[in-house]
C-alpha cells in the first residue's frame, strides 16, 4: 500500500532551525515534493527531490534518502510568517497525481 | 489571470442539495487536478483533465461527485445530493502537463448544513 507520515504540529522559535521529517511507502517512486500553505491560502511550491541527499534553496534545505523513504524539510533562522503547514508529497510512478501526506503545521513563537 | 481562479470562495449549502465548484487554471495549462481537503486529512486526489484524454477519475469518491471540462480551460466540480461528509476544503491545481509545477488555486471552502 501507499503511506505517508509527518509529525501533524510542531512549535518553534523565532530565529531557531526545526526539521520537518517525513517518512513514505509508495508503488514506484519518483521524487518527494514539499509545499507551504498558509492557513486559507493555496499551497505553494518549496522543493523538489529526486535524487538522494540535500537540497538548499536559502533559509530552506530538502534531503531525500530514496532508500530509507525518507525526507525532511529543515527551515533555517525562523521567522513569525514561516507559521503555516507544510505538506509532503510522492510522485509516484505511473501515477497522474501526487500523494500527499496530512501536512505539519509549525507554529513559529517570539 | 496569472494564477488559478476558483469560485466560490466559501459556499454554505443544505444536505441533499446540488452545488458547483469552478476552477479556471492558468492559460496554456494542459493538466488540471482536483483535490480535496479534509480537516486532519491529507490533500485527497478526485480528478485529473489532461488536453483532450480521458479524465482519470479514479480519486472521485461516489458517484455523486462529477467534473468536466470545457475546451480544454474552464473545469466545473459538481457534487450531486450533498451529505455533511462532502463538507472540506475543494482545491483545483493547474500544470503545464506534470506533476511537476503544480500551481494551485486558494480552493472553495465547501460547508454541508
Amino acid at each position: 500500500g501507499q503511506n505517508i507520515d509527518q509529525p501533524t504540529e510542531m512549535t518553534a522559535t523565532e530565529g531557531a532551525i526545526v526539521q520537518i521529517n517525513c517518512t513514505y511507502q509508495t508503488s514506484g517512486f519518483n521524487g518527494l515534493f514539499w509545499y507551504q500553505q498558509h492557513a486559507g491560502e493555496a499551497p505553494t511550491f518549496l522543493s523538489y527531490n529526486v535524487l538522494d541527499g540535500l537540497e538548499e534553496k536559502g533559509r530552506f534545505s530538502s534531503f531525500l534518502s530514496r532508500s530509507k523513504g525518507y525526507s525532511y524539510l529543515l527551515l533555517k533562522e525562523l521567522q513569525m510568517k514561516d507559521s503555516a503547514s507544510y505538506l509532503c508529497a510522492a510522485d509516484q510512478t505511473g501515477a497522474n497525481n501526487l500523494f500527499f501526506g496530512t501536512g505539519t503545521r509549525l507554529t513559529v513563537i517570539p | 489571470g496569472a494564477g488559478v481562479s476558483q469560485s466560490p470562495s466559501n459556499k454554505v449549502t443544505e444536505k441533499g442539495k446540488d452545488v458547483e465548484l469552478r476552477c479556471d487554471p492558468i492559460s496554456g495549462h494542459t493538466a488540471l487536478y482536483w483535490y480535496r481537503q479534509s480537516l486532519g486529512q491529507g490533500l485527497e486526489f478526485l480528478i485529473y483533465f489532461q488536453g483532450n484524454s480521458a479524465p482519470d477519475k479514479s480519486g472521485l469518491p461516489s458517484d455523486r461527485f462529477s467534473a468536466e471540462r470545457t475546451g480544454g480551460s474552464v473545469s466545473t466540480l459538481t457534487i450531486q445530493r450533498t451529505q455533511q461528509e462532502d463538507s472540506a476544503v475543494y482545491l483545483c491545481a493547474s500544470s503545464s502537463g506534470s506533476n511537476y509545477g503544480y500551481t494551485f488555486g486558494s480552493g472553495t471552502r465547501l460547508t454541508v448544513v
